[in-house]
């Protein structure tokens, strides 16, 4: 029974490239989260998903950035012409309700922008 | 504004003994409180959660107690190991908010063995 899985683990882009971030939530769990965590601080929400379906999209930076969860295949985190405040660690977490606390979270994918 | 507050950046302890992680949060609408754990290079782990209907919850070494009147909350390790060395991170869900957690920016535990 897998976890919750990302890639890459790592990922290093130049400023104005264009970062892709996958998840792919656990089986039987249609719930998708995204969170950054900036250096030294604590996890932010960004977006919430199911199939198809942008829940809550709040935390999400009104621009470069877009999430989606399509039908078939992982959850899909981009950013578009990546800046240095982009680096951050992304985690992406996976439940089978919105209840709260069903969360399983994934290693996370470390983005440094260069 | 930082609506969870987790104002001790550490926290060091020796094996065996109790170790007290203190949180403290502004928004009233929260009502659903959890913490986890997080080692170097991997997601948070979750420890373990209190409804805003109880005042403490249990589960083996780990107690967490909520007070409501003074929005704070406590995460108890007794007794501490070594393996419990890792950033415990206080997160807060508001009802009907989809589930979303706010979050503490961590305490880092070290447990001196």
């Amino acid at each position: 029974n897998a976890g919750v899985m990302q890639n890459p683990r790592h990922l290093v882009r130049r400023r104005g490239q264009e970062a892709r971030l996958r998840c792919s939530p656990m089986k039987g769990h249609s719930h998708v989260y995204w969170y950054r965590q900036l250096p030294e601080e604590g996890l932010k929400f960004m977006v919430y998903l199911q199939k198809e379906n942008i829940i809550d999209e709040s935390g999400m930076p009104k621009e470069r950035f877009s999430a989606e969860f399509p039908k078939e295949g992982p959850s899909i985190l981009r950013i578009q012409q990546v800046v240095r405040g982009d680096s951050a660690a992304y985690f992406c977490a996976s439940s089978p309700s919105d209840r709260p606390g069903g969360y399983t979270f994934g290693s996370g994918t470390r983005l440094t922008v260069v | 504004d930082q609506q969870v507050k987790q104002n001790s950046p550490s926290l060091s302890v020796q094996e065996g003994r109790i170790s007290i992680l203190n949180c403290d949060y502004t928004n009233s609408m929260f009502d659903y409180f959890l913490w986890y754990k997080k080692y170097p290079a991997e997601g948070p782990t979750f420890l373990i959660s209190i409804s805003s209907i109880k005042d403490k919850n249990e589960d083996g070494r780990f107690t967490v107690f909520l007070n409501k009147s003074a929005k704070h909350l406590s995460l108890h390790i007794v007794p501490s190991q070594p393996g419990d060395s890792a950033v415990y991170f206080c997160a807060a869900s508001e009802e009907g908010a989809n589930s979303k957690l706010t979050f503490g920016k961590g305490i880092t535990l070290s447990v001196r063995p």
